[in-house]
């Protein structure tokens, strides 16, 4: 019963290096989204994809892409890390799109820009 | 746009006391509502939700949360605090923005950490 399965758990990375972070889910869920958590600010949505072969931004998707390989797997990737994007990433997903579908969260990725 | 208001970083209560953490949204149409929990180093775990069909809404753990639309509020209480509760509690929003249709992301809080003095 793994739910949302996120890949590292950890990095560090030097500023200027790319990396991706993937997810993936095993619910059967149509709608995936990446959040940055930072202390004192909550999580913040990164960008977003309702259904497969789609993706939006949501509220801070500079110096982000992201990539829904398929219905099970969503990754996110920083092109050329800078320290302000050190943070806490949080992948989710939720049946379907719609105002009333809760969300359910990986462990997170913790990733330390230096 | 939606926005919540946690009021609180931090909380803290005894083992057996009340707790209350209160979270009040701001939206132009009618929410839906979460609360979630986070214990250290693991990712957010659903407490309970609204989605107006009753205003008292029952969760896990002995969570549960009033709606009161005239108080634009969602607090969330337990009647009696256990050490296991001390973790960071997260409320949140569902509704449209960014895009301008459809629900898509959920809006937090800031969220408040319980902390459970034996």
């Amino acid at each position: 019963n793994a739910g949302v399965t996120q890949t590292p758990k950890f990095q560090v990375l030097k500023t200027g290096q790319s990396m991706t972070l993937q997810c993936a889910q095993d619910m059967n869920h149509n709608s995936m989204y990446w959040y940055r958590q930072d202390p004192g600010m909550g999580l913040r949505l990164i960008y977003y994809s309702a259904s497969e072969g789609t993706t939006d931004k949501g509220e801070v998707p500079n110096g982000y892409n992201v990539s829904r390989l398929n219905k099970r797997e969503f990754s996110l990737r920083l092109e050329s890390a800078a320290p302000s994007q050190t943070s806490v990433y949080f992948c989710a997903s939720s049946e379907a799109r719609g105002y009333n579908q809760p969300q359910h969260f990986g462990d997170g990725t913790r990733l330390s820009i230096l | 746009a939606q926005s919540v208001t946690q009021l609180g970083s931090h909380v803290s209560v005894s083992e057996g006391a009340l707790v209350l953490l209160r979270c009040n949204y701001s939206s132009s149409v009618p929410p839906y509502l979460f609360w979630y929990v986070q214990y250290p180093n693991q990712g957010l775990q659903l407490l309970l939700k609204y989605t107006s069909a009753a205003t008292l809404v029952k969760g896990i753990n002995g969570f549960e949360a009033e709606f009161k639309k005239s108080e634009t509020s969602f607090h969330l209480t337990k009647p009696s605090a256990h050490m296991s509760d001390a973790a960071e509690y997260f409320c949140a929003v569902s509704g449209t923005f960014y895009s301008g249709g459809g629900a898509d992301g959920l809006t937090f809080g800031k969220g408040t950490h319980l902390i459970i003095q034996p």
